[in-house]
């Protein structure tokens, strides 16, 4: 079973509208970590945010805030006041915990996001 | 400058023939991570390593080795690639392992197998 879930394979928005990205997850661990990263056209991979299982505030960095959802196990990023540059693919990605002594790294299959002009 | 590097950037090798892709990192980070992203698939991780001399499968090992035998290098080989293995690599690392580390990735192997 998927363990990250991106349901958007591709976004359009306009430019200066709020944009939110969808991801679930799935995991068994009380300790893990959600992490977003931006891959524009170039190829590099950019880290955008994270969010700790045991935050009780969504993390927020500038322009970008993690809606989490703990309950719903959704960490769905929102990109406020969309740039023309944040026309990109994004990946969601999962860190769990040490429960099951692995430290493997999942990622989602990413959306990609075309902002208009 | 902290930063992961690799190479070669890019590779056009036949079916059969071994190479190795280098990864450095200069921040002194445990963890480091080979993942290779193919469209629509994502990033699947190939092989971690939590520190020098441990190495641990990721989700599609096969047909790749990697060894750990300084904290700062990394490298990943493909003893006798496939055209199978045509995809874009990426080298990442981290401070150390657990979940709250954010990972710093290189700038990519494009790598094609004839």
């Amino acid at each position: 079973a998927q363990k990250i879930t991106q349901t958007q394979p591709g976004m359009f928005v306009q430019e200066k509208e709020a944009v939110t990205l969808d991801c679930t997850y799935d995991t068994s661990d009380q300790s893990y970590g959600l992490f977003w990263y931006k891959q524009p056209s170039s190829g590099e991979m950019i880290f955008l945010i994270y969010q700790g299982s045991y935050d009780e505030q969504n993390a927020t960095e500038g322009r970008y805030s993690l809606n989490f959802q703990k309950a719903r196990k959704s960490a769905n990023l929102v990109i406020s006041a969309s740039q023309l540059g944040d026309s990109a693919m994004y990946f969601c990605a999962m860190r769990e915990g040490l429960l099951n002594r692995d430290d493997k790294i999942i990622f989602g299959k990413g959306t990609r996001l075309h902002i208009l002009p | 400058e902290a930063q992961v590097t690799q190479n070669p950037r890019y590779l056009i090798t036949v079916t059969g023939k071994k190479l190795t892709v280098t990864c450095s990192q200069n921040m002194n980070h445990e963890y480091m991570s080979w993942y290779r992203q193919d469209p629509g698939l994502g990033l699947r991780q190939i092989y971690y390593s939590m520190n020098v001399e441990v190495t641990d499968k990721g989700d599609v090992p096969e047909g790749y080795k990697v060894s750990r035998k300084e904290k700062r290098n990394f490298p990943l080989i493909l003893e006798s690639p496939s055209p199978n293995q045509t995809s874009l690599y990426f080298c990442a690392s981290s401070s150390t392992g657990g979940p709250y580390n954010e990972q710093f990735f290189g700038p990519g192997t494009r790598l094609t197998v004839l």
